[in-house]
């Protein structure tokens, strides 16, 4: 069975830090792409990051490039992601997801970052 | 900055047609965009339906179906289920990064 869980998400001050991981089973995770996907309290999806499959290829939505980096350990199946300089407008639900655009799309069930002083 | 835009709320009987469009600020939208589109039921994450403009995945109900139509990605459903009722989002591929459409709000009444 395919499962992907991601943690890390907590309150966080305006201008802090936070590191977000995403643990897959299931599946041989050193041949996907991954991503992080975000959804801010009732507003619909952002596709936030990207990351290929041996981690050499990287891309960011303008909203986070410079603020937040996406990584991997396929050594221990897990997706990360960096955020710094945390913006209210950071707040939401993140959800790491395999490969958007390709068969058998898998998503996890989120972990929440609110920004707040 | 690219914008994908969608319906922001269509509705449709119990039984009928709906379609669903998405369109690219950069232009028409041709496969080379890799259209995906996923739903997203309150309080649940979302859930992929259509890769690459028309391929489904393996739990995908056989009255979706996607295409291109008239520049733009699409999202069809035949035969609607009441159970269909949720938001859905279209997401293009710019060679690397990657846009959601703003959704579209079905409502089946």
């Amino acid at each position: 069975e395919v499962q992907l869980v991601e943690s890390g998400g907590d309150l966080v001050q305006p201008g802090g830090s936070l590191r977000l991981s995403c643990v897959v089973s299931g599946f041989t995770f050193s041949t996907y792409a991954m991503n992080w996907v975000r959804q801010a309290p009732g507003k619909g999806l952002e596709w936030v990051s990207g990351i290929g499959a041996r981690g050499g290829s990287t891309y960011y939505a303008d909203s986070v490039r410079g603020r937040f980096t996406i990584s991997r350990d396929n050594s221990k199946n897990t997706l990360y992601l960096q955020m710094n300089s945390l913006r209210a407008e950071d707040t939401a639900i993140y959800y790491c997801a395999r490969d958007t655009i390709a068969n058998d799309c898998y998503w996890g069930q989120g972990t929440l970052v609110t920004v707040s002083p | 900055q690219t914008v994908v835009t969608q319906e922001p709320s269509l509705t449709v009987s119990p039984g009928g047609t709906v379609t669903l469009t998405c369109a690219s600020s950069t232009g028409a939208v041709t496969s080379g965009y890799y259209p995906s589109w996923f739903q997203q039921k309150p309080g649940q994450a979302p859930r992929a339906l259509i890769y690459t403009t028309s391929n489904k995945h393996s739990w995908t109900p056989a009255r979706f179906s996607g295409s291109l139509l008239g520049g733009k990605a699409a999202l069809t459903l035949s035969g609607v289920q009441p159970e269909d009722e949720a938001e859905y989002y279209c997401l293009l591929y710019y060679g690397g990064v990657q846009v959601f459409g703003g959704g579209t709000k079905l409502t089946v009444l």
